[in-house]
């Protein structure tokens, strides 16, 4: 089984304070790695996915930011938070498969971050 | 990744079946349809994936017409526990889903 550890599983952070949630994957080596967002009520916001060390593919363009430094570490960070940040930080792991069946994307227990 | 249309909300008593359709009008050939289900405050949790024809698990079965363009969760006999929110993907699985996009999904209430 994928397990993935992310913590801490609350944060509450004062507006302009830096932020750094860290994501670690166990399993199967070179996984596709995701950091989502979802705000109270809503969606999930895709923020960053990686396919590969150092590899970072941004989807929304803010004050965010993320890093792959290692396989099974995937980074998310801000050097000044904004309100607009609070929300449901959630990390996932993908497998690549190929066969192309039955492969799932597996989440962490997610982050809940208030700023204020 | 296709496009995916579901509802926002669906509404349904213990014990009844449900039925979620998704939409996906440009599904490519490669493409693999896979439905999760999100609880508040957890991560979304896989439920089944499917090509073509029918699959059926422990908890769910996923229709797929001929022509792959929606498909359709079947819950049979729901709890209240089943109120969540579902998800349906579309996507290349061999490529690894790569942008793994998130519709806005449907939010199931089940009542008394």
């Amino acid at each position: 089984s994928q397990t993935i550890h992310q913590w801490p599983a609350t944060l509450v952070q004062p507006v302009g304070s830096p932020l750094s949630l860290e994501c670690t994957v166990e399993g199967t080596s070179n996984p596709n790695l995701y950091w989502y967002r979802q705000a109270a009520g809503r969606g999930l916001q895709l923020l960053f996915y990686s396919v590969g060390i150092g590899q970072i593919s941004s989807e929304v363009p803010q004050n965010l930011s993320a890093s792959r430094p290692q396989d099974r570490q995937f980074i998310l960070s801000s050097k000044k938070l904004l309100l607009s940040d609070s929300g449901f930080y959630l990390c996932a792991q993908y497998l690549r498969s190929g066969t192309g069946a039955n492969t799932e994307a597996f989440f962490g227990q997610g982050t809940r971050l208030t700023v204020v | 990744l296709a496009k995916t249309t579901q509802p926002i909300s669906m509404d349904s008593y213990e014990g009844q079946e449900v039925n979620i359709t998704c939409s996906h009008n440009n599904i490519a050939t490669n493409d693999y349809i896979t439905w999760y289900q999100q609880f508040p405050s957890q991560g979304p949790r896989f439920i089944i994936q499917g090509y073509k024809t029918k699959v059926t698990n422990e908890v769910a079965s996923l229709f797929i017409p001929a022509d792959r363009k929606s498909s359709t969760l079947s819950l049979p006999r729901v709890s209240l526990s089943d109120t969540a929110v579902y998800y349906c993907l579309v996507g290349d699985t061999y490529t690894g889903f790569q942008k793994l996009v998130f519709g806005t999904g449907t939010r199931l209430l089940v009542s008394p």
